[in-house]
This record gives structure tokens, C-alpha cells and sequence, in this order.
């Protein structure tokens, strides 16, 4: 099975710098992405990491350690409408072509603050 | 184009009843994925298609669920003899079936929220 641990809530203040670390425990592992998802809303895409290293996308980034079973979610230049859950995915070794299912954490409830 | 669209976006019922929820993917995308998203929690894996057939239905909790993607695009999922413990959002989501080389991420709809009284 797979298990993944997640800080339940972290504050920040808009324009600082927050990182969410997750860890898991897979009996499979093809990759780590992570999710945003806002009140109601339905989880959107981030970033996938399958490689060990540092994926970067615009004020988001992402770092994956595959030896530690670790990675996380860097989030800069904080800004109000970044208060959301965030989630972390593992995504299991596809059955056919790039097919595969996700098993997520239970996520992490950002709070950004003036 | 449009996104992952669900239908209904609300479904009240009684304990017992049969629901079915429905799911249109993004055109084009021939895997689809069904979660369940209880409050407070990740989205939690049920089944997915690879075209028309189910790859993986290692998540549905019961025979009880039941899922259907006759054409490859459009999904229904079934719950038969509703029960309030299955009061979630059911989250439908799409990918490209890709090379092996590739990652097709997943592009969720807004979920239907299932409340069985």
C-alpha cells in the first residue's frame, strides 16, 4: 500500500517563502506531483517529479529525493490567492502506457496573511 | 476547449436509493479516473479507464459501486443501496494516454457532492 505524511496547516505572510514537505511510503513509485486545491474547488496540477532534483515553475517549485522517500512544494513570493490545500501525489507504475492511478496525502491547508 | 465536466454538481438522496453520477473528460483524452474526496481529506483512488475498459478497479469499497465507459469518453458511476457513510464530493478526472516516456497529467472536473440522508 501507499502512505503519505503531509504537515496538516502552515501559515505564511504574502511575499515570504513556504515550503510543504511530504513523505511517503509506496510499495510502487513512478513519480511525486502535487495538487492545489481551493474551498470547493477541484484539485489542479502543479508539478511532477520523477527524477531526483529540483523542478521549477515560475514561483513554484518542486524537489523530489527518491533514496529518502521525500519531497517538497516551494511556494515564492506568497501572495493571497495561494491560500489553498496542497497536496501530494504518488503516482503508482502505469498497467499500460502512462495510465496511472494516484494516491494522495491528506493534504496541507496554506493560510496566507497580510 | 472545455474542461472535465460533471453532472449533477449536487445530489441529495435517502439511504438506500440508487444514484448515478456522471462524467464527461476532455475530448480527446482516453484515460479517465474516478476519487472520492471526503472533508478534510486527499482525493481518494476508486477505479479508472483506459478507453472503454476499467484498468484498475482495486479502489471501489464494495460491490455496491459500480462504473461504466461504454463509448471511451462519457463515465457513469453507480451506487446502488446508498448508504451515509458514502456522502463525499466523487471527483472525476482525464489524461492523454501518452508514451511511456511521457507524463499526461490529470485535469480534474469540480466533482459532484453526494449526500445521502
Amino acid at each position: 500500500g501507499q502512505s503519505l505524511e503531509q504537515p496538516s496547516e502552515v501559515t505564511a505572510v504574502e511575499g515570504a517563502i513556504v515550503q510543504i514537505n511530504c513523505t511517503y511510503q509506496t510499495s510502487g513509485f513512478y513519480g511525486l506531483s502535487w495538487y492545489q486545491q481551493h474551498d470547493g474547488g477541484a484539485p489542479t496540477f502543479l508539478s511532477y517529479n520523477a527524477l531526483d532534483g529540483l523542478e521549477e515553475t515560475g514561483r513554484f517549485s518542486s524537489f523530489l529525493s527518491r533514496s529518502d522517500s521525500y519531497g517538497y512544494l516551494l511556494l515564492q513570493e506568497l501572495q493571497m490567492k495561494d491560500s489553498a490545500s496542497y497536496f501530494c501525489a504518488v503516482r503508482d507504475i502505469p498497467i499500460t502506457g502512462t495510465a496511472s492511478k494516484l494516491t494522495f496525502g491528506t493534504g496541507t491547508r496554506l493560510q496566507v496573511t497580510l | 476547449g472545455a474542461g472535465v465536466s460533471q453532472t449533477p454538481s449536487n445530489k441529495v438522496t435517502e439511504k438506500g436509493k440508487y444514484v448515478e453520477l456522471r462524467c464527461d473528460p476532455i475530448s480527446g483524452h482516453t484515460a479517465l479516473y474516478w476519487y472520492r474526496q471526503s472533508l478534510g481529506q486527499g482525493p481518494e483512488f476508486l477505479i479508472y479507464f483506459q478507453g472503454t475498459g476499467a484498468a484498475d478497479d482495486s479502489g471501489l469499497p464494495n460491490d455496491r459501486f459500480f462504473a461504466v465507459r461504454p463509448e471511451g469518453s462519457v463515465s457513469t458511476l453507480k451506487i446502488q443501496r446508498t448508504e451515509r457513510g458514502d456522502s463525499a464530493v466523487y471527483l472525476c478526472a482525464s489524461s492523454l494516454k501518452g508514451d511511456q516516456s511521457s507524463y499526461n497529467e490529470q485535469f480534474f472536473g469540480p466533482g459532484t457532492r453526494l449526500t445521502v440522508l
